[in-house]
């Protein structure tokens, strides 16, 4: 089966670099996408297309890939940036389903 | 602005039915896939079911096959999810999510509308 894992948690200090990895075997061949959601919020697209930033989104918000990990890093982060945060793909080997990744809760100290 | 708003969400019980309805404006909503999302209380994010912009093709994760069905109406700019048969771990808030003009990204979401299934 087709599944995104993610660590359940991250913990960093204002001003350091948060790096929160998602592995799964298709990611060799698709796309991943980022979502950040705060409390009592919808999700909002943070990272496409494993790099891409949508406009709108800080500077301080990038994501890498290698393999089948990719990673979001957020730099230099903000109290603001606490939420929890979402890797997704997709997969249309069988009949086209979407994966959401566990999520992980990014919480600054 | 581009804003999709669902609605419909309420208290049904086990075995019942629910018509959720999303009213996008501000895009050309027949140009767009649309998806339905969910979350369980304290949960991550699952993917429900999406449908192509045209309504010709339709998804469904396993864990609702059968017994949800996706539909349009391009000339409301309204999007539904039909839940027929519903079980307790149904209950979850329900959002709707526009695609991009890359397939598989969400650039738009609601702002949910919650679905609580119980006896």
């Amino acid at each position: 089966s087709y599944e995104l894992t993610q660590p359940p948690s991250v913990s960093v200090s204002p001003g350091q670099t948060a790096r929160i990895p998602c592995s799964g075997d298709a990611l060799a061949k698709r796309h991943a996408n980022w979502y950040q959601q705060k409390p009592g919020q919808a999700p909002v697209l943070v990272i496409y297309k494993d790099s891409e930033r949508p406009s709108g989104i800080p500077e301080r918000f990038s994501g890498s890939s290698s393999g089948t990990t990719v990673t979001l890093t957020i730099s230099g982060v903000q109290a603001e940036d606490e939420a929890d945060y979402y890797c997704q793909s997709a997969d249309s080997s069988g009949s086209y389903h979407v994966i959401f990744g566990g999520g992980t809760k990014l919480t600054v100290l | 602005q581009v804003q999709l708003v669902e609605s419909g969400g309420g208290v049904v019980q086990p075995g019942g039915s629910l018509r959720l309805a999303c009213a996008a404006s501000g895009f050309t909503f027949s140009s767009y896939g649309m998806h339905w999302v969910r979350q369980a209380p304290g949960k991550g994010l699952e993917w429900v079911a999406f449908i192509r912009y045209n309504g010709n093709n339709r998804y469904y994760a396993d864990s609702v096959k059968g017994r949800f069905t996706i539909s349009r109406d391009n000339s409301k700019n309204t999007l539904y999810l039909q839940m027929n048969s519903l079980r307790v771990d149904d209950t979850a808030v329900y959002y709707c999510a526009k695609e991009t003009d890359a397939t598989d990204v969400f650039d738009v979401w609601g702002q949910g509308t919650m679905v609580t299934v119980s006896s």
